[in-house]
């Protein structure tokens, strides 16, 4: 079976821009989660959705926004980037009645220059 | 002060050896705990949930001590496959099922 898949794998933005990182779920996973990973530290979490709604949401500014789709892929967007979002953005999906055993996807890197 | 602390390592071990990690959290109502493993700009993967009575998954040892705050991953006859980093990873249900990682333990087996 495929596992959590990610796009793109890589993306090099500059400051002020926007970005829109997607995940698609493990077939038959219902929630996902959005976690940022800075090198050398532990993912932190930004959101999780479940059905299309919102179950969840770590400290991140405004500027940090997601969604979930029918199908249960999800977009994460980030406007106006900063240096500091530079990192790798980990998707995760979980079943439905295993909510906190999550599977990780290969996560997008982004460098923001 | 941060919710899940690690000692960031690096625990150089030889092969064969029995290594342990530790790992103490902030929050007395965490109610799931895990250990995840984390290989090299790799994503991380579930090592195994971490329960109240302790649990054993061939060399992999995990142990929570609830009036502590802490867990515990012990891991025996340790391999070259097993250099990674480990993170203490614990869900707060009020916190809308995220989970809260440590920053993680780097285990370095050599030959």
């Amino acid at each position: 079976d495929a596992g959590v898949t990610q796009s793109p794998t890589h993306l090099i933005k500059t400051r002020g821009q926007h970005v829109t990182l997607r995940c698609s779920p493990i077939s038959g996973h219902k929630s996902v989660s959005w976690y940022q990973q800075v090198l050398g530290q532990g993912p932190q979490f930004i959101f999780q959705y479940y059905e299309k709604e919102e179950r969840g949401r770590g400290n991140f500014p405004d500027r940090f926004s997601a969604r979930q789709f029918p199908n249960y892929s999800s977009e994460l967007n980030v406007n106006a980037l900063l240096l500091g979002d530079s990192a790798l953005y980990l998707c995760a999906s979980s079943r439905d009645n295993q909510p906190y055993e999550q599977y990780f996807g290969p996560g997008t890197r982004l460098t923001v220059t | 002060r941060k919710e899940v602390e690690q000692d960031p390592g690096p625990f150089n071990v030889p092969e064969g050896a029995t290594v342990a990690f530790n790992c103490t959290y902030s929050n007395s109502a965490s109610q799931s705990f895990f250990w995840y493993r984390q290989d090299c700009r790799k994503e991380p993967k579930l090592l195994m949930s971490v329960y109240s009575s302790g649990n054993e998954d061939g060399r992999f040892t995990a142990q929570l001590n609830r009036a502590s705050q802490y867990i515990s991953l012990l891991i025996r006859d340790s391999k070259l496959s097993d250099s990674a980093t480990y993170l203490c990873v614990v869900n707060d249900d009020d916190a809308g099922n995220m989970l809260t990682f440590g920053g993680g333990t780097r285990l370095m087996v050599k030959p």
